[in-house]
Formats: structure tokens, C-alpha cells, sequence
């Protein structure tokens, strides 16, 4: 069964201070790996999709990155509102692509 | 371009009552996928439908079932409700199974 695991649960840090969270996965056979951003009470938004290992991809301050078993959304000099609860998926490599989420991890950037 | 569009916003219901949620994606993407969300467990799949047909299903008893119609427009149905079915119901729907989902802002179920 695929499993997606996003550390830290719960990350604050002062606006500038840069950081990056953490998503490790398992899956039988990666198809993409998806990075979400989800402010309270809303949906999750889209950021990324990532295909393969060594790939990157940036978006103003986040930037995203893939290794064999894990990826990283590294920000770099947040901002307030930057807050919000990052979620990381996998696709796996069946037939029509079921996608596995990870809890999130939810960011609190004080000005 | 619109969004995915999720109704009603707000559903309080009894126990062992039914509840009927609806979805409608963006024009043009005839993937539409329906997940919970709790605090403890994150988003879980419920199941995934491409023309009409489900092509993919989560670990939800059978009290869960969905369809969806022609026009792409999908709806979900949970029967029985229990306290536990409290959660965030969100759709998402997607052109193809390489891009990723466009969420809706969900349905909030409350079961009392």
C-alpha cells in the first residue's frame, strides 16, 4: 500500500527565516509526486508536480525537490502569507494513477 | 474559467439519515475524484470516476457510493450516516491522470 509521510506536523518561523519540509514516500512505482497548499477552510491548491529524481521545480519562494524516496518544499524567506498546511501526494504507476496524501504539514510564518 | 464547484457548503445531519453531495468540475475535465478529510487522518480516497465510469476506490465501507453523469457532474451518496462520517468532503477533478487535481472548497457534513 502506498504511504506518504510529511514531517515536521507543524513548523513556525519568523518571516525571512528560510526552512524546508520534508515528504517520504513508498509507493509501487512513482508516477508524480504533488505538492499542495491548503488554506483553512478551503481546498487543497495546486503548486508542483514532480516526475522523476533530480527534478525541481520554483514558484516565487517554495521551491520543490525529488530524490528516490523523498522530496523536499524548501521556502525560502516566508512571509505571512505563506501560512497554510502543505500537503504532498503520490501517484502511483497503476492503470489510472490512485494518488496517496500525506497528513500536511502545517506552516506559521510570524511577521 | 470557473472552478470546481461543491454543494451545499454546510450539511448537518442525523445519525442513520442519508446525505447526497454534489460536484461539479471543471469544463472539460471528465476526471472527477471524491476524498475525505478529518483532522487525524488527512485526505483519504473515496473513489475516482472518468466518463461516467469509477476506475478507482478507496477503502470506504459500501455505505459510500458515488456516480457520475454525462455532463462529468458527479455526486456522492453516504447512507447510514455515523458520528465518524464527520468530515470535509472534497472533489477534485483533473484532465488527465499525469496533472494535478483542482479542488473544490468541499462540503462540510456534520453528523449529530
Amino acid at each position: 500500500e502506498d504511504q506518504v509521510t510529511q514531517s515536521p506536523e507543524a513548523l513556525r518561523l519568523q518571516e525571512g527565516e528560510s526552512s524546508s519540509l520534508n515528504c517520504s514516500y513508498t509507493v509501487s512505482g512513482l508516477r508524480g509526486l504533488f505538492w499542495y497548499r491548503q488554506d483553512p477552510g478551503k481546498g487543497p491548491e495546486f503548486l508542483f508536480t514532480l516526475y522523476s529524481a533530480g527534478e525541481e521545480k520554483e514558484k516565487e519562494r517554495l521551491k520543490a525537490t525529488l530524490t528516490k524516496k523523498e522530496s523536499f518544499l524548501h521556502i525560502t524567506a516566508p512571509k505571512p502569507e505563506d501560512s497554510a498546511t502543505y500537503l504532498c501526494a503520490v501517484g502511483d504507476s497503476g492503470g489510472y494513477q490512485k494518488v496517496t496524501f500525506g497528513i500536511g504539514t502545517k506552516l506559521q510564518v510570524i511577521p | 474559467k470557473a472552478g470546481v464547484t461543491q454543494t451545499p457548503r454546510y450539511l448537518i445531519k442525523t445519525r442513520g439519515q442519508q446525505v447526497t453531495l454534489s460536484c461539479s468540475p471543471i469544463s472539460g475535465h471528465r476526471s472527477v475524484s471524491w476524498y475525505q478529510q478529518t483532522p487525524g487522518q488527512g485526505l483519504q480516497f473515496l473513489f475516482e470516476y472518468f466518463s461516467e465510469t469509477q476506475r478507482n476506490k478507496g477503502n470506504f465501507p459500501g455505505r459510500f457510493s458515488g456516480r457520475q453523469f454525462s455532463n462529468s457532474r458527479s455526486e456522492m451518496n453516504v447512507s447510514t450516516l455515523e458520528l465518524g462520517d464527520s468530515a470535509l468532503y472534497l472533489c477534485a477533478s483533473r484532465t488527465g491522470s499525469d496533472y494535478g487535481y483542482t479542488f473544490g472548497s468541499g462540503t462540510r457534513l456534520t453528523v449529530v
